[in-house]
């Protein structure tokens, strides 16, 4: 299996632009979670999906950002309108079980 | 409020000595305590776990210690290697399973030559 994939690897973008994120879990896995790692904060928990279905979304900052996973198979992770403080790194992770395997990261930079 | 702490944002080891992380986590419901491992540009990659019925689980080189009572776990990496030095951190969960886990902030282990 080729592990989790998020594109863009990169992403730079305007203030005010929308942003969208985009993660592959691996195959068979049920819970899927977006995070997000600034220097600040480390690494936070926006929401994360069981079986595709939004369980909790508490760590989202704003309503600025929506999460949504229309299959097993893919998640995205939208800000809109994106601001200079959502710069961050943004990883997206799958797990079967308790261990949870990450992608690479999206590394979001907004100017 | 951070429910899982890592106080030392860089530790600095000589090769071939012991690295030792520390965490701490103030949640009484966390029962499943892991490490990750982070080099740049890459995302974090499971190092080692254990289960709060445990004090101690081993893998090689790294050992993972578990205080309940003090609400503490450390990492002990021996022999350290350079290949080591990456960003570590610990995470915990709560009641097994689906929940997402909660992560300290890191710390940075550089391991001298």
């Amino acid at each position: 299996d080729a592990g989790v994939i998020q594109s863009p690897r990169h992403e730079v973008t305007e203030m005010g632009q929308e942003v969208t994120l985009r993660c592959k879990p691996i195959s068979g896995h049920n819970s899927l979670f977006w995070y997000r790692q600034t220097m600040m904060r480390g690494l936070e928990l926006l929401i994360y999906f069981n079986n595709n279905v939004p369980i909790d979304d508490s760590g989202m900052p704003e309503d600025r950002f929506s999460a949504k996973m229309p299959n097993a198979s893919f998640s995205t992770l939208k800000i809109q309108p994106s601001e200079p403080r959502d710069s961050a790194v943004y990883f997206c992770a799958s797990t079967w079980g308790t261990e949870a395997f990450f992608g690479q990261g999206t590394r979001l930079t907004v100017v | 409020d951070q429910q899982v702490k890592q106080n030392s944002p860089s530790l600095s080891v000589q090769e071939g000595r012991i690295s030792i992380l520390n965490c701490d986590y103030t949640n009484s419901m966390f029962d499943y305590f892991l490490w990750y491992k982070k080099y740049p540009a890459e995302g974090p990659t499971f190092l080692i776990s254990i289960s709060s019925i445990k004090d101690k689980n081993e893998d090689g080189r790294f050992t993972v210690f578990l205080n309940k009572s003090a609400k503490h776990l450390s990492l002990h990496i021996v022999p350290s290697q350079p290949g080591d030095s990456a960003v570590y951190f610990c995470a915990a969960r709560a009641g097994g399973g689906a929940d997402g886990l909660t992560f300290g902030k890191g710390t940075h282990l550089i391991i001298q030559p």
